[in-house]
């Protein structure tokens, strides 16, 4: 059964620093989403990405966040300078008909 | 902004016990979605409602879209010890493609 994959399942950085988090969307969706989940809270939207272009983002997603979908197979969630409030699962999620959005397994992200 | 809330926060039953929560909206919308999320791993999709006074099984697990169009619960029956997790409500915004999750309510099955 395909499915979302996430890389790396952790990443741990100091405050400051850019990284990248990567998914591979399920291969024939064209819809494609990050979310965040701080601990013990709910999902939270961040921002929807269609046709190579932000479709909508919330207000976490600032200036800092930027996606791509550089080669028609990964997505990656950009963070610039990372922040302490940064630190959350960050979970991709794809769909190509219908309402049913699958989420990948997610990024633990830790910033000190 | 649209708002889910759940209720239970929590619910703690033995083995075999049928366990029901449920989630209401402050808005009204055209889809009900049920996740589970185990511990470390992402939402997984269990029942998707699309229409007011439906009712949905799959295996144990047994959702209903109310209809007032409102509110939504998740009934399983004859719970297991894999059953522990939280369970997410999500409705599809109106004119975006973006979930909005509830609350969650977190499941422990003791055996």
């Amino acid at each position: 059964e395909p499915e979302v994959t996430q890389t790396p399942s952790h990443q741990v950085t100091q405050m400051g620093q850019e990284v990248i988090l990567r998914c591979v969307p399920i291969s024939n969706h064209l819809y494609f989403y990050w979310y965040r989940q701080i601990l013990g809270q709910k999902v939270e939207f961040l921002v929807s990405f269609y046709n190579n272009e932000i479709s909508e983002k919330s207000e976490i997603f600032d200036d800092q966040f930027s996606v791509e979908r550089p080669d028609g197979s990964n997505f990656t969630l950009k963070i610039r300078s990372t922040k302490l409030e940064d630190s959350a699962m960050y979970f991709c999620a794809s769909y190509g008909t219908g309402y049913e959005q699958y989420f990948g397994p997610g990024t633990r992200l830790t910033v000190t | 902004g649209q708002q889910l809330n759940q209720s239970p926060q929590s619910m703690f039953i033995q083995e075999g016990e049928d366990v029901s929560m449920n989630c209401t909206s402050s808005s009204i919308f055209n889809t009900w979605l049920w996740y589970k999320q185990d511990p470390g791993e992402g939402p997984v999709l269990l029942i998707a409602l699309y229409k007011a006074g439906e009712l949905t099984s799959n295996g144990r697990l047994t959702a209903q879209f109310g209809i007032t169009r409102k509110d939504s619960f998740l009934n399983i029956s004859a719970s297991i010890p894999s059953d522990v997790g939280i369970y997410f409500c999500a409705q599809r915004s109106y004119n975006t493609d973006k979930l909005i999750f509830g609350t969650g309510t977190r499941l422990q099955v003791f055996p």
